[in-house]
């Protein structure tokens, strides 16, 4: 059984680019959340998907958007990047079933550390 | 505004000793709470959860307590062991929502 797994593990961008963070969820799990853990802080949702549709969103602007593939990999897009963008970024996948995404149990991938400079 | 909250940053213990975690949290529709534990360079880990229509819940060391009333729960490690040295995070949800994470406490097992 496959974990969660995040890449790039590091990266780092000027103000301004674009970024695309990439999660391979843990095998046969339907479900992907993304969070953001600044430095000091807890991980705050971003958002998540369920069977591919984005199934709930946090306080995050619409320059932060997902895809979900049919394999359930995951990509975490953010454009016009910021400074205040430089943090963890956490993907997470969990299974869930017909009635609904559910966030009983995550588990979350190392992370992609993204650095804005 | 923070939602859960864990007001000790950083926490020390003896060896063999009790280890005790606390959390607060505002939002009274939470129903589902969940302790994870990350090491660095690792992504968080589920430890224990509890719902809310209990009061405990128990896994070999790791007992969860929840005190609707107060709006608290605790994580007790009992007996504490080097290896528990890690960052524990508490959050808490609505039952099929996302997880709202407290700002975590860095525990360290004093051999």
């Amino acid at each position: 059984e496959t974990g969660v797994t995040q890449s790039p593990t590091h990266l780092i961008k000027t103000r301004g680019q674009q970024v695309t963070l990439r999660c391979s969820s843990q095998s046969g799990h339907n479900t992907v959340s993304w969070y953001q853990q600044a430095l000091g802080q807890g991980p705050q949702f971003i958002f998540q998907y369920y069977r591919e549709e984005e199934n709930g969103r946090g306080n995050f602007p619409p320059r932060f958007s997902g895809l979900q593939f049919p394999n359930y990999s995951s990509e975490l897009n953010v454009n016009a990047l910021e400074l205040d963008d430089s943090a963890l970024y956490l993907c997470a996948s969990s299974l869930s079933g017909d009635r609904g995404a559910t966030n009983e149990k995550l588990f979350f991938g190392s992370g992609t550390q993204l650095s804005v400079l | 505004d923070q939602q859960v909250k864990q007001n000790s940053p950083s926490l020390s213990v003896q060896e063999g000793r009790i280890s005790i975690l606390n959390c607060d949290y505002t939002n009274s529709m939470f129903d589902y709470f969940l302790w994870y534990k990350k090491y660095p360079a690792e992504g968080p880990t589920f430890l224990i959860s509890i719902s809310s229509i209990k009061d405990k819940n128990e896994d070999g060391r790791f007992t969860v307590f929840l005190n609707k009333s107060a709006k608290h729960l605790s994580l007790h490690i009992v007996p504490s062991q080097p290896g528990d040295s890690a960052v524990y995070f508490c959050a808490a949800s609505v039952i099929r929502s996302n997880l709202f994470f407290g700002t975590g406490t860095r525990l360290t097992v004093i051999p």
